[in-house]
């Protein structure tokens, strides 16, 4: 059972566009939730997070926008560059836990 | 700042032989986590350290697996003997503190087992 899904395998937007990448979860007790960038080669780079005492959290181009209720969040990046091309994953947590819950990556591609 | 540091990079081994992974978390970090990653299965965690005391090693696939952690800047992964089905990219990552932080990961090391 999957409890954090990322339905989109794959997202392309034109460049200075805005990208909305979504992310959904089933386990409510879920408290924090991260994105990760990953280029080919390289490893997962932390991107933001957002703990669910927030709907939302903005660092430069990068915002991240939690619906408790709908159980979803989405980053979005505005505008999008040619290096944001790469796979984006989403991974929970609880807080008591140590374990990082991950989706399976949408991979975007920004189009010049 | 240094970031977390695995090595080697590559490895290209023949089945049966003893691999060894190697990891050096960020300073000041507390926590290591070993991941292996695969188109089939994504990525899973192996283990987890804390303070340098195995806390979870119910990922760890087989016996053939194993992880040491013999002091704060050094971590080992370990298979002896290697199989092809454990040709995957296998990544380490360090968090500082408990709960609610990130964990920050290394560029991998690529496993192939002929």
């Amino acid at each position: 059972d999957q409890q954090v899904k990322q339905n989109s395998p794959s997202l392309s937007v034109q460049e200075g566009r805005i990208s909305i990448l979504n992310c959904d979860y089933t386990n409510s007790m879920f408290d924090y939730f991260l994105w990760y960038k990953k280029y080919p080669a390289e490893g997962p780079t932390f991107l933001i997070s957002i703990s669910s005492i927030k709907d939302k959290n903005e660092d430069g181009r990068f915002t991240v926008f939690l619906n408790k209720s709908a159980k979803h969040l989405s980053l979005h990046i505005v505008p999008s560059q040619p290096g944001d091309s790469a796979v984006y994953f989403c991974a929970a947590s609880e807080y008591s836990n140590y374990q990082l819950i991950w989706g399976a990556g949408t991979k975007l591609i920004i189009k010049p | 700042d240094a970031g977390v540091i695995q090595s080697p990079r590559h490895e290209v081994t023949e089945m049966g032989q003893e691999v060894t992974l190697r990891c050096k978390p960020i300073s000041g970090h507390n926590s290591l986590f070993w991941y292996r990653q695969t188109m089939m299965r994504g990525l899973e965690l192996l283990i987890y350290f804390n303070n340098n005391v195995p806390i979870d090693d119910s990922g760890m696939p087989e016996d053939r697996f194993s992880a040491k952690m013999p002091n704060a800047s050094f971590s080992t992964l370990k298979i002896q003997p290697s199989e092809p089905r454990d040709s995957a990219v296998y990544f380490c990552a360090s968090r500082q503190g408990e709960s609610n932080q990130p964990q920050h990961f290394g560029d991998g090391t690529r496993l192939s087992i002929l």
